[in-house]
């Protein structure tokens, strides 16, 4: 079943903050996070499993509630290159490599 | 290293007809996932190929198919092409099928039917 993600879409200026959030409505094993940027193909960000975290990138974090089956990715002070689409996937326990990706949150920063 | 790669880059065919699309994974990966994707849409899971076999399967008729060889690449086959079918067709490699591992996107393939 396809995750949940929350903003559809948000607007930020550059040094902003911004929180997109994924839930999903079965246990999961894994989330997975990745950016596009238009005509591009999905880059990885990070992947966090059941009971603990990976960061992939300095000012890009993310949390793994698996409790409430959520997962937060985390952008400070946003610059002009974060813009794009996010999108997490997860994967849950009978199908563990077989990952599901959400609709989509696309950021836009202005300078 | 060359990273995925997918060929051809772009496609056009004709409602009926039949196409079929190319793969390579990252050196090292073993394992491909291939993905639809439409427009302002996340991409959605078709099948998953490891060790020569389909492994997973998402919610698409049986108008798709797949194959993998064994130095890993892989070929996704559409038949009875319809316009629904217009869309980017992504390729993704991985090690192994524990779901641990990240995947590497290729830059896809972008088709069109008419």
């Amino acid at each position: 079943q396809q995750p949940v993600q929350s903003p559809q879409a948000v607007i930020l200026r550059e040094g902003e903050d911004a929180v997109i959030n994924c839930s999903s409505s079965k246990a999961l094993y894994s989330v997975h996070w990745y950016r596009q940027k238009h005509g591009e193909a999905p880059v990885f960000l990070m992947i966090l499993l059941k009971g603990g975290e990976q960061k992939g990138h300095e000012k890009i974090s993310a949390s793994f509630n698996e409790k409430k089956q959520q997962s937060s990715l985390y952008l400070t002070a946003s610059q002009l290159s974060y813009s794009g689409t996010y999108f997490c996937g997860t994967g849950d326990y009978s199908s563990a490599s077989k990952i599901i990706f959400g609709s989509g949150t696309r950021l836009s920063i202005r300078p | 290293d060359a990273g995925v790669t997918q060929s051809p880059t772009h496609l056009i065919k004709t409602r009926g007809q039949q196409v079929t699309l190319r793969c390579s994974p990252k050196s090292g990966h073993d394992t491909v996932s291939w993905y639809q994707q439409a427009l302002g849409q996340g991409p959605q899971f078709i099948f998953q190929y490891y060790e020569e076999e389909e492994r997973q399967r998402g919610n698409f008729p049986d108008r798709f198919s797949g194959h993998q060889f064994p130095n890993y690449s892989s070929e996704l086959n559409v038949n009875a092409l319809l316009l629904g079918d217009s869309a980017l067709y992504l390729c993704a490699s991985s090690g192994g099928l524990n779901g641990h591992n990240e995947q590497f996107f290729g830059p896809g393939t972008r088709l069109t039917v008419l």
